[in-house]
């Protein structure tokens, strides 16, 4: 069964160092989204694409988040500097398109800043 | 912010009974959505019913979707330890990314 790829599975980075992540979306999902879990809550939206554009990135820390999906197909995520706050899951996930149903989230990528 | 909210935050339950999990949400959707999230792992999607559906059943698992109370249930029949997990709800508008709740632990006992 195809798999939202996602790397590294954990991070462990000091604050104001930078960090990326990862992610292979499912063959031929137009849809790509970045999600943040911290603890105990629910996924929140970072950002999302429809192929290589920037659909949604109202809640994306622009002063130092940037995400990119240059070809449409995998993408990145970084965090320059990272924050203690930072701390959280990141989460990718895909979906054939953008019409609200189901997506495919990957296993996440555990950061712990200190 | 998160559209939909779960309740309870936490349940704790016996294998062989059931569970039910309430979700409510804020705006009109298309449709409503529950996950699934082993601990430290990636959701797993469960289940999706549409606006104008009322019930759905997938295995053990029935959801029902009460539009005009804004408001969805889960229910997990014959609980399984292997159950244990965090259920998410996620609700779907018209061009707009899906927006999860903060989810139920839900603890299964052997």
């Amino acid at each position: 069964e195809a798999e939202v790829a996602q790397s590294p599975r954990y991070k462990i980075t000091e604050k104001s160092q930078a960090v990326a992540f990862w992610c292979d979306p499912i063959s031929g999902h137009a849809t790509l989204y970045w999600y943040r879990q911290i603890l105990g809550q629910g996924p929140e939206l970072l950002v999302q694409f429809q192929d290589e554009s920037v659909v949604d990135d109202s809640q994306l820390p622009k002063d130092r988040f940037s995400a990119e999906r240059l070809k449409g197909v995998d993408s990145t995520l970084k965090i320059q500097p990272a924050e203690l706050g930072d701390s959280a899951m990141y989460l990718c996930a895909s979906s054939l398109d953008a019409s609200g149903n189901t997506i495919y989230f990957g296993e996440g990528s555990w950061l712990t800043v200190v | 912010s998160q559209q939909g909210e779960e309740d309870p935050q936490a349940l704790s339950i016996q294998e062989g009974e059931n569970a039910t999990m309430n979700c409510s949400y804020k705006t009109s959707i298309n449709n409503l959505q529950w996950y699934r999230q082993n601990s430290g792992r990636g959701l797993v999607h469960l289940i999706l019913i549409r606006s104008n559906e009322r019930e759905k059943h997938s295995g053990r698992l029935r959801v029902t979707l009460d539009t005009s109370k804004k408001s969805s249930s889960l229910l997990i029949t014959a609980s399984r330890a292997a159950d244990t997990a965090s259920y998410f709800c996620a609700s779907s508008r018209r061009n707009t990314p899906l927006v999860f709740g903060k989810g139920t632990r839900l603890s299964v006992i052997a």
